[in-house]
């Protein structure tokens, strides 16, 4: 399994372009999650989807939209790109229903500069 | 609304000490408790989970302790190495499965 792939890994924007950051799970998991974490911070959650078709916003979701039409995958939408979304990207995946939680899995990340 | 504090500042120790990280949450019902590890550079890796009816778990030198009155966990690692050296998080999440984290504190062993 290749658990958690995010590409691109490293990206730099100009300010008002937009992108797609790119998450795939094959672990099968029913919930996908979006972080971003600025430095020294911890991870503050973006968006999140409980399975395909289903998807919520977390704590800080202005300027991003995600959709999530199969189990696998789970992009990121960034509109309008300001420096204030300058951050590192992780996607994770976990598996958890009726009463039994798992762990998250973490994908390496993408390194994102809006200049 | 609800915090979570984990110590800001890093945690310097000697090889072979017991190192202990804290985890201090408040306005927070918490089903389940983690710890995760992350390296510079990389996203974090799960380490262990407790629930709010277990007091401690053990995995190997890990260790993690759940106080629902304190409203603190306590994440031990025995016989502590250099390659032990990283950012831990703990996070915490209610029913929902949605976890919230801490800011991490860093963990430097010194050989």
């Amino acid at each position: 399994n290749a658990g958690v792939t995010q590409t691109p890994k490293f990206r730099i924007l100009k300010i008002g372009q937009s992108m797609t950051l790119q998450c795939t799970q094959d672990m099968n998991h029913n919930y996908m999650y979006w972080y971003r974490q600025d430095p020294g911070m911890g991870l503050k959650l973006i968006y999140y989807s409980v399975g395909a078709g289903i998807t919520d916003k977390g704590e800080v979701p202005n300027g991003y939209n995600v959709s999530r039409s199969t189990t696998e995958d789970f992009p990121l939408r960034l509109e309008l790109a300001a420096p204030s979304q300058t951050s590192v990207y992780f996607c994770a995946s976990s598996y958890s229903t009726g009463g039994i939680y798992n762990e998250q899995f973490f994908g390496p990340g993408t390194r994102l500069t809006v200049l | 609304s609800q915090k979570i504090e984990q110590n800001s500042e890093a945690l310097n120790i000697q090889e072979g000490k017991t190192a202990t990280l804290t985890c201090n949450y408040t306005n927070y019902s918490p089903a389940y408790l983690q710890w995760y590890r992350q390296d510079p550079g990389r996203g974090p890796v799960f380490l262990l989970l407790i629930r709010e009816n277990e007091k401690e778990k053990r995995k190997e030198r890990l260790k993690v302790t759940f106080d629902t009155t304190l409203k603190q966990s306590l994440f031990h690692i025995t016989a502590s190495q250099p390659a032990d050296s990283a950012t831990y998080l703990c996070a915490l999440s209610g029913g929902s499965y949605i976890p919230t984290f801490g800011r991490g504190t860093s963990l430097i062993v010194h050989p």
